[in-house]
């Protein structure tokens, strides 16, 4: 398996743009997660699925931010329109809670660096 | 609200040198802790997970314990390498279905040849 798949590596854009980032999970894997680094706050959970199912999205920074997850095997983390404060990396994470073995381990993307001019 | 410590927050050692990280958290009803290993510019590795029901796990040099009563875990890297250099983050997921991580800051190690 490739692992999970984030595009863009690096997306620089200037505020108020609108910003689109994509995960593609672990194929088998039913939870997706999208977590912000920062410096100041470090890894925060912003939202997470379950079998497609928005589960808890209290993470989610204001309503400029916007997640979905149409199949499986993509989600989508949008901010419209987006701000310097947003700079960030975006990792996108999954797991899966029908193997035994791995309890719930989450496996984590390389991340999009995002940066808001 | 869980919360979660590292300390320290870096760590520089001679290469050879066994190391202990250490790993707090305030609320002890987790389903599991894992610790990883982020290089910089990278995402993160998963190098070790412990049910809240075990002590310890082990692979290769490394070895993760875990107090749940006392909040506490840690994470012993054994004969130190240069190639162990890199920010080592311990994760807690709550109990119960959700499974969300709450992280630590991280120990930024630095393992000097």
């Amino acid at each position: 398996d490739a692992g999970v798949i984030q595009s863009p590596r690096h997306e620089v854009t200037e505020m108020g743009q609108e910003v689109t980032l994509r995960c593609k999970p672990i194929s088998g894997h039913d939870y997706l997660f999208w977590y912000r680094q920062t410096m100041m706050r470090g890894l925060e959970l912003l939202i997470y699925f379950n079998n497609n199912v928005p589960i808890d999205d209290s993470g989610m920074p204001e309503d400029r931010f916007s997640a979905k997850m149409p199949n499986a095997s993509f989600s989508t983390l949008k901010i419209q329109p987006s701000e310097p404060r947003d700079s960030a990396v975006y990792f996108c994470a999954s797991s899966s809670s029908g193997l035994v073995s791995s309890y719930n381990e989450q496996f984590f993307g390389p991340g999009t660096r995002l940066t808001v001019l | 609200k869980q919360e979660v410590t590292q300390i320290p927050a870096a760590l520089s050692v001679p290469e050879g040198e066994n190391l202990v990280l250490n790993c707090s958290f305030t609320d002890s009803a987790i389903y599991n802790l894992q610790w990883f290993r982020q290089d910089p510019g990278k995402g993160l590795t998963s190098l070790l997970l412990i049910q809240s029901s075990q002590r310890e796990q082990t692979s290769g040099r490394l070895n993760a314990s875990l107090d749940k009563s006392s909040g506490r875990s840690t994470l012993y890297i054994a004969a130190s390498q240069p190639g162990d250099s890199a920010t080592y983050l311990c994760a807690v997921s709550r109990d119960g279905s959700a499974r969300q991580l709450t992280f630590g800051s991280g120990t930024q190690l630095t393992v000097l040849p």
